[in-house]
C-alpha cells in the first residue's frame, strides 16, 4: 500500500513553461485535492475532486488547471508558469467510509520552482 | 476574510512542560475539526480529529472543542523534543468534503 503518491519529488520551470504534477492513490478513495503551501501561509486549496468525474475550485485556482482521470488519478496542470506558482504542492485524498473516514492523506509533496 | 486562526508563533517549552496550541474558527456551521502535524519538508499528518464538544484524549494528546466559543485547542502533555514540529488546525464546514486550514503554529521542545 503505496497511500499516494507525487510525482515529480523536484522541479525547476522557466517562466512560462507548463507541467503537470501527477499524484495517484491506491485506497479507493473517493476525494482527492490540491494544495500549496507557502511560508507563513498554511495550507492553501487550489482544486478539489469530491468524486470521480467532478471537479470544483477552491481558495487559490488561478493559472491552474486539473484533471480526474480516474478514480486513482488527479493530476495538476500549469499551463504558463510563474514566478509566483513556486511553492510546495501537496495532493491528498480521503475516504468516504471506513477507517479513512473523514481523514485527508496526504502525499510527499513535489517542491516547484519557477525561474 | 480568514476562517481558521491560529497564535503565530513560534511556540517554545521545555521538556516534560504541556505545549497548548490554540485554533478559533468563524463559521458556526462547522462540524469536524482536525490537528495536523508537520515535521519540516514532510507532508502533514493527522493526529487528532473531534467533532463534538467537549475533550478528546489520545495519549498524550488532548483535543478540546467549545462549538459555543468557537475554539479547538491541541493539549500536548510530557512535550518531548521530538514533538518539535509545525501543528496545522483544519476545519470541516457542512457537507462538502473541503478543509480549510490554519496558517500553523511551530512547537519547539526544548531538552
Amino acid at each position: 500500500n503505496a497511500g499516494v503518491t507525487q510525482t515529480p519529488k523536484f522541479q525547476v520551470l522557466k517562466t512560462g513553461q507548463s507541467m503537470t504534477l501527477q499524484c495517484a492513490q491506491d485506497m479507493n478513495h473517493n476525494s482527492m485535492y490540491w494544495y500549496r503551501q507557502d511560508p507563513g501561509m498554511g495550507l492553501r486549496l487550489i482544486y478539489y475532486s469530491a468524486s470521480e468525474g467532478t471537479t470544483d475550485k477552491g481558495e487559490v485556482p488561478n493559472g491552474y488547471n486539473v484533471s480526474r482521470l480516474n478514480k486513482r488519478e488527479f493530476s495538476l496542470r500549469l499551463e504558463s508558469a510563474a514566478p509566483s506558482q513556486t511553492s510546495v504542492y501537496f495532493c491528498a485524498s480521503m475516504g468516504l467510509a471506513g477507517r479513512s473516514y473523514n481523514e485527508q492523506f496526504f502525499g510527499p509533496g513535489t517542491r516547484l520552482t519557477v525561474l | 476574510q480568514k476562517e481558521v486562526e491560529q497564535n503565530s508563533g513560534p511556540l517554545s517549552v521545555p521538556e516534560g512542560a504541556i505545549a497548548s496550541l490554540n485554533c478559533t474558527y468563524s463559521d458556526r456551521g462547522s462540524q469536524s475539526f482536525f490537528w495536523y502535524r508537520q515535521y519540516s519538508g514532510k507532508s502533514p499528518e493527522l493526529i487528532m480529529s473531534i467533532y463534538s464538544n467537549g475533550d478528546k484524549e489520545d495519549g498524550r494528546f488532548t483535543a478540546q472543542l467549545n462549538k459555543a466559543s468557537q475554539y479547538v485547542s491541541l493539549l500536548i502533555r510530557d512535550s518531548q523534543p521530538s514533538d518539535s514540529a509545525t501543528y496545522l488546525c483544519a476545519v470541516r464546514t457542512g457537507a462538502n468534503s473541503k478543509l480549510t486550514f490554519g496558517k500553523g503554529i511551530t512547537l519547539s521542545v526544548r531538552p
